[in-house]
């Protein structure tokens, strides 16, 4: 069974441009959950998609980041336009339902880097 | 307000001797705790778990032990193989609402287990 599976691995924009990254969750879970970490901090929520639908967005920093998942499978998370804070690793994580014990499948992540 | 910390930002052990990571959280309403690990350039993978009713849980070299009246959880590693050297991360979902599921990490710690 493949992971998730994210693109790019890199990202290397500047300040201003716009960035899209993917998410491929593993097949046929319901649950897509974006996160980021920042400077080698913690790794915060960003949105909860079920199926196509946003459970919740409430960790996504501000309106220049747009999340969508058409069809309930890929995700992609647009950045428009970029800033320097940024910057940092975007984890994308599948679940197959949204339960307490129901493990989070984590994804390489994404370098972006905002010069 | 950092609900979940993971005061030690690193930690150096000899091979075979005991690991112990050390997580603190601050939100009564969590009752179910994750460690996850993290290999350099992948995604936190999940290591163990425990729930609020039990106060430990084992698999294999690795335990957490949870102290619900302290808010208080550690992982034991035992015996620490190089191979666990990681960057490992406590983390808690939330338990209702709509950001059923959502995860808070830690900072993290970097275990370095030399040979």
């Amino acid at each position: 069974e493949a992971g998730v599976t994210q693109f790019p691995s890199h990202s290397v924009i500047e300040k201003g441009q716009t960035v899209t990254l993917r998410c491929d969750p593993i097949s046929g879970h319901d649950n897509l959950y974006w996160y980021r970490r920042v400077m080698g901090k913690e790794i915060k929520f960003l949105l909860h998609f079920v199926k196509e639908s946003k459970q919740d967005e409430s960790g996504m920093p501000n309106n220049r980041f747009l999340a969508e998942r058409t069809g309930g499978t890929y995700s992609t998370l647009k950045v428009q336009p970029a800033e320097l804070e940024d910057s940092g690793v975007y984890f994308c994580a599948s679940s197959p339902r949204p339960g307490l014990t129901d493990t989070q499948y984590f994804g390489p992540g994404t370098r972006l880097t905002v010069l | 307000d950092q609900q979940v910390k993971q005061n030690s930002p690193s930690l150096s052990v000899q091979e075979g001797r005991i690991s112990i990571l050390n997580c603190d959280y601050t939100n009564s309403m969590f009752d179910y705790f994750l460690w996850y690990k993290k290999y350099p350039a992948e995604g936190p993978t999940f290591l163990i778990s425990i729930s609020s009713i039990k106060d430990k849980n084992e698999d294999g070299r690795f335990t957490v032990f949870l102290n619900k009246s302290a808010k208080h959880l550690s992982l034991h590693i035992v015996p620490s193989q190089p191979g666990d050297s990681a960057v490992y991360f406590c983390a808690a979902p939330n338990a209702g609402g709509t950001s059923y599921g959502k995860l808070t990490f830690g900072q993290g710690t970097i275990l370095t287990v030399h040979p």
